[in-house]
């Protein structure tokens, strides 16, 4: 079965700084891979997805990017941050085959 | 536009009660699945369950039970003799079967507070 890292756990950015996220995925090959934040208090939004290596959609405007240098490494960016950009990170994972889509830890981001 | 609504924003109940999460969808695809997660205190989202629109069947796994009806498009979860480990939030969600993307949209949650 697939296991999703996400790195860092919590971070801590004031506000002008970039950002890089990190998601690898284990346990699977060719995987859809996800990118949603989950502001305090709401549901999940899909930020971008990725169906293959340097295949890229974005869902929502705004003043982050998503790459996938690798087949199972799926990065969150951004070259300055906003105060609205504080929330909870989360990485999923739609295995080959599957329908269901798998999440990992997540990461607590703070701007300040 | 899909969209997913749950009208419960928190729910407290005691410990052995029995408790149904509501969720009402909306789409125009004829094709699609609904899904139930489970987000403990930790934040990560485990996968409960997922449902085709052609498969109306009410399923029942442990203390777990869905009723889908899409006559009224809805997806219902009822835990059933709660305990205080089923405390977490609750997300229903929707996604087309079309495109390979297999986006899910999520509705806000419910947060589930089961007292001892």
């Amino acid at each position: 079965s697939q296991t999703i890292h996400q790195w860092p756990a919590t971070l801590v950015q004031p506000v002008g700084s970039p950002l890089s996220l990190e998601c690898t995925v284990e346990g699977t090959s060719n995987p859809n891979l996800y990118w949603y934040r989950q502001a305090a208090g709401r549901g999940l939004q899909l930020l971008f997805y990725s169906v293959g290596i340097g295949q890229i959609s974005s869902e929502v405007p705004q003043n982050l990017s998503a790459s996938r240098p690798q087949d199972r490494q799926f990065i969150l960016s951004s070259k300055k941050l906003l105060l609205s950009d504080s929330g909870f990170y989360l990485c999923a994972c739609l295995p080959q085959g599957s329908y269901e889509q798998y999440f990992g830890p997540g990461t607590r981001l703070t701007v300040t | 536009a899909q969209k997913v609504t749950q009208a419960q924003t928190e729910i407290s109940v005691v410990e052995k009660e029995d408790v149904t999460l509501d969720c009402v969808y909306e789409t125009r695809d004829t094709t699609y699945y609904l899904f139930w997660y489970k987000q403990p205190p930790s934040g990560e989202l485990v996968f409960l369950i997922r449902r085709n629109s052609f498969d109306e069947q009410n399923e029942i796994s442990g203390r777990y039970s869905w009723n889908f009806q899409k006559s009224t498009s809805s997806f219902n979860f009822t835990i059933t003799a709660s305990q205080v480990v089923d405390s977490a939030v609750y997300f229903c969600a929707l996604s087309d079967a079309q495109g390979g993307s297999e986006k899910l949209v999520f509705g806000k949650g419910t947060k589930l507070t089961v007292n001892p």
